[in-house]
């Protein structure tokens, strides 16, 4: 079975640090997530990365900048974290075939305050 | 990407079969349709994908009519443990270069 490991289950930080969450796969995959998802607003993907050193910005990339330098490890990155990027922060991914599923970890809850 | 729509909550008892369809109007002829299912504090898991007809797995089944516009997922006899929020999803995994966006899902609450 895939597995997709994110690095803490919570945090707690306050307002202007920087925040990094990590994600792990280790299934070789070229492609890899990061989502926020906040009631009532669903699932919103906000970067996505195809390859080492590759990325591509989703739908809500303001705030947030990754980091891909190994194929397995993704991180997500908040430069200066704000009381709005408080969420629960999903990592995903897949292998990219034409009908490849996505694998999501467990998630980051993520509390800034 | 062709978006979707579909019921925001559905309710249903314990043993019963549940039904809850997709509309997706703008779907293009090389899109899969994809469902998955998410528990609270957890992340989405795949359940069930198809292009045309109908499809089965141990868990669910896919109709998908003639024209593709709209799909259903069906869940036989369900649980408790079957309340869950639902999502589907329509368009093609390829080549890392197509983002996958999800909408809000169907809460689906199962009733005892």
């Amino acid at each position: 079975d895939v597995k997709v490991t994110q690095s803490s289950r919570y945090l707690v930080k306050r307002t202007g640090e920087k925040v990094f969450l990590e994600c792990v796969q280790d299934m070789d995959h070229e492609n890899m997530f990061w989502y926020r998802q906040d009631p009532g607003l669903g699932l919103r993907l906000i970067y996505f990365s195809y390859d080492v050193k590759m990325k591509e910005k989703g739908d809500i990339p303001e705030g947030y900048s990754v980091s891909r330098e190994k194929k397995e490890r993704f991180s997500l990155i908040l430069e200066s974290a704000s009381t709005n990027q408080t969420s629960m922060y999903l990592c995903a991914t897949t292998t990219g075939a034409i009908t490849g599923e996505l694998f999501f970890g467990e998630g980051s809850r993520l509390t800034v305050l | 990407l062709a978006k979707t729509t579909q019921p925001i909550s559905m309710d249903s008892y314990e043993g019963q079969e549940v039904n809850i369809t997709c509309s997706h109007n703008n779907i293009a002829t090389n899109d899969y349709i994809t469902w998955y299912q998410q528990f609270p504090s957890q992340g989405p898991r795949f359940i069930i994908q198809g292009y045309k007809t109908k499809v089965t797995n141990e868990v669910a089944s896919l109709f998908i009519p003639a024209d593709r516009k709209s799909s259903t997922l069906s869940l036989p006899r369900v649980s408790l443990s079957d309340t869950a929020v639902y999502y589907c999803l329509v368009g093609r995994l390829s080549g890392g270069y197509q983002k996958v966006t999800f909408g809000i899902g169907t809460k689906l609450q199962v009733i005892p």
